[in-house]
């Protein structure tokens, strides 16, 4: 059960785009559509961004999208806003029916 | 509204045990599968435990495997972490979370979570 690999820092300016990636394997990220993207800010709890790869939950902001290539999947922010800084997380589902979460990224909005 | 609640961290000495409770409210509990998840100080999200909406099926992360349990009561709308054998590695905050459907779709609801500290 190793950790998805995300980096673990991004940064961008107000109105700009930034992408997250989050690698794993052919048991992980690349063998099942259920891939998540979470936001958190310390002390609350995570918010779902992104369900099934590319899918938004109600009452999220389509400048957040998701996509996969091969056993490596993306957030993509755009339109950055000072209130999109905070950590960023991907889970996927395993072959092992468990559950793997990435490192964890810090968005820092300059 | 969904909201999931944690109950039941605290202090407690290694080798002891502890349970944690999450209250379910706002959803049909007893359809959707649910998840405890924990975060260390300074640390990331670590996925610890998943059970099924009928509870047959569990599977648990390999660093829990063997000394906590996770159950649930669909009658009282709570799911449980019984936790054993606690190492300080253990330290965490522990959030349950409600899955999309029985157990393979993810997480979407999250409580705000319950603190856990080992320490002797």
């Amino acid at each position: 059960q190793s950790a998805l690999t995300q980096p673990a820092s991004v940064s961008g300016s107000p109105g700009q785009s930034i992408t997250i990636s989050c690698t794993g394997t052919n048991s992980d990220v690349g063998g099942y559509n259920y891939v998540s993207w979470f936001q958190h800010h310390p002390g609350k709890a995570p918010k779902l961004m992104i369900y099934e790869v590319s899918f938004r939950p109600s009452g999220v902001s389509n400048r957040f999208s998701g996509s996969r290539s091969g056993n490596t999947a993306s957030l993509t922010i755009s339109g950055l806003q000072a209130q999109d800084e905070a950590d960023y997380y991907c889970s996927s589902y395993t072959s092992s029916s468990t559950w793997v979460f990435g490192g964890g990224t810090k968005l820092n909005v300059l | 509204q969904v909201q999931l609640v944690e109950s039941g961290g605290g202090v407690v000495q290694p080798g002891r045990a502890l349970r944690l409770s999450c209250a379910a409210s706002g959803f049909t509990f007893s359809s959707f599968g649910m998840h405890w998840v924990r975060q260390a100080p300074g640390k990331g999200l670590e996925w610890v435990a998943v059970i099924s909406y009928h509870g047959s099926n569990k599977y648990y992360a390999d660093s829990v495997k063997g000394r906590f349990t996770i159950s649930r009561d669909n009658s009282k709308n709570t799911l449980y972490l019984q936790m054993n054998s606690l190492r300080a590695e253990d330290t965490a905050v522990y959030h349950c979370a409600k899955d999309l459907d029985d157990f393979t779709y993810g997480m979407d609801v999250w409580g705000q979570g319950t603190t856990v500290t080992v320490s002797s």
